[in-house]
């Protein structure tokens, strides 16, 4: 079964810290996103990574950065926490299947409170 | 940019009832997809529809793609209390990347049993 991990399923963190983020998939995917999923916002794209090295900004990119070393594994980096970045964190991976689909597989999200 | 809404936002109905929630792309697009949340849960993909005019099942659940493939809808037939969730429509493209998905708020089913 393909899967996508998420680090950490719940993290408090202090205002101003640096807080990582790690998504690592096992499914030799090209593309990995990640998202925050905010009550009556819905879900919205930070950064997206089309290759290793690569990466992109979405619509809502500030105060994030992002790192992709490796293929597997695309790590969301809050360089200075703030209080408005408490949020359920999605990461999420997809590639070309045999069916020609481009379906998201969604990790199980890092549920992040700063306080 | 692209803009992908969802109506309605909230679906209350009793177990048996069908249901239908329908996503509007105020652009083109190549492909929808459908996703479902259950509460506490991640998105789960469900479908992707591609031509015009597409109309899938998946025993209670049909999809539709509009003719203008502006539009789609997902119809529960009957519902269960197992329905009950978040449905999302995205769509791909926008900022020149076509792998990249707006998601539309979704729409938030409760079954009353």
């Amino acid at each position: 079964d393909v899967k996508v991990t998420q680090s950490s399923r719940y993290l408090v963190k202090r205002t101003g810290e640096k807080v990582f983020l790690e998504c690592v998939q096992d499914m030799d995917h090209e593309n990995m996103f990640w998202y925050r999923q905010d009550p009556g916002l819905g879900l919205r794209l930070i950064y997206f990574s089309y290759d290793v090295k690569m990466k992109e900004k979405g619509d809502i990119p500030e105060g994030y950065s992002v790192s992709r070393e490796k293929k597997e594994r695309f790590s969301l980096i809050l360089e200075s926490a703030s209080t408005n970045q408490t949020s359920m964190y999605l990461c999420a991976s997809n590639g070309r299947t045999r069916e020609n689909l481009y379906g998201y597989t969604f990790g199980s999200g890092t549920r992040l409170t700063v306080v | 940019g692209q803009q992908v809404m969802q109506i309605p936002q909230y679906q209350h109905v009793q177990e048996g009832e069908d249901f239908t929630t329908y996503c509007n792309s105020s652009t083109t697009l190549s492909n929808i997809q459908w996703y479902k949340q259950r509460p506490g849960g991640h998105p789960v993909f469900l479908i992707q529809l591609v031509k015009s005019g597409e109309v899938k099942k998946q025993k209670r659940l049909t999809f539709q793609f509009g003719e203008a493939k502006k539009n789609s809808s997902l119809h529960i037939t009957a519902t269960q209390t197992t329905d009950v969730g978040t449905y999302f429509c995205a769509g791909p493209g926008g900022g020149g990347s076509n792998y990249k998905l707006t998601f539309g708020k979704g729409t938030l089913l409760t079954v009353n049993p």
